[in-house]
């Protein structure tokens, strides 16, 4: 079936370091979202991308979608304690209304 | 608005017991979900919905029923609770016309 990957799965960095994750899907997506979830909390959408070698930026955060729209990642420039979470991608299933999030990784930022 | 709410907040449950979940939400949206949350699995889809009085299996169905039956309700039930089912769950809507899920805040559930 199909199937969302997220590598890598844990990171820890030190504030003020770069970050990335990666998101690969085993078939072509329409879209593909990426959600926060902050400790205790539950997930946020953050942005959706939809069209091929799309680039969007939020402030410090860079979200990239493939040209082959079969992968992503999310960049975050000079990290801080707020990031820390859990970053899920996420891409529309087979069947309408369906949503099919990758394990996630979660960022651990060291004052 | 409220947007999206979930109860109970937590509930221990005894192996063999039978609880249900119940998500509101009070955006309008056709759509609503019911994933389960465990340590590096991500989010699995449970069961879902495409608009009242309809319901669909997702990914990871068995031990649990669902039902629709007012727009803005989605019940989750567990008849008989296994240990297996102890997990965080969490409800989700959609509009149909944008494709952001606003999730509610959570059911922590443990099963003895």
């Amino acid at each position: 079936g199909q199937q969302v990957m997220q590598i890598p799965q844990y990171q820890h960095v030190q504030e003020g370091e770069d970050f990335t994750t990666y998101c690969n899907s085993s078939t072509t997506l329409s879209n593909i979202q990426w959600y926060k979830q902050r400790p205790g909390g539950h997930p946020v959408f953050l942005i959706q991308l939809v069209k091929s070698g799309e680039v969007k930026k939020q402030k410090r955060l860079t979200f990239q979608f493939g040209e082959a729209k079969k992968n992503s990642s999310l960049h975050i420039t000079a990290t801080q304690t707020t990031d820390v979470g859990t970053y899920f991608c996420a891409g529309p299933g087979s069947n309408t209304g369906k949503l099919i999030f990758g394990q996630g990784t979660t960022l651990q930022v060291k004052p | 608005n409220a947007g999206v709410t979930q109860t109970p907040k937590f509930r221990v449950l005894k192996t063999g017991q039978s609880m249900t979940l119940l998500c509101a939400q009070d955006m309008n949206h056709e759509y609503m979900y019911w994933y389960r949350q465990d340590p590096g699995m991500g989010l699995r889809l449970i069961h879902y919905s495409v608009g009242e009085g309809t319901t669909a299996k997702g990914e990871v169905p068995d031990g649990y029923n669902v039902s629709r039956l007012k727009k803005q309700n989605f019940l989750l039930g567990l008849e008989s609770a296994a240990p297996s089912q102890t997990s965080v769950y969490f409800c989700a809507s959609l509009s149909s016309g944008i494709n952001e899920q606003f999730f509610g805040p959570g059911t922590r559930l443990t099963v003895l």
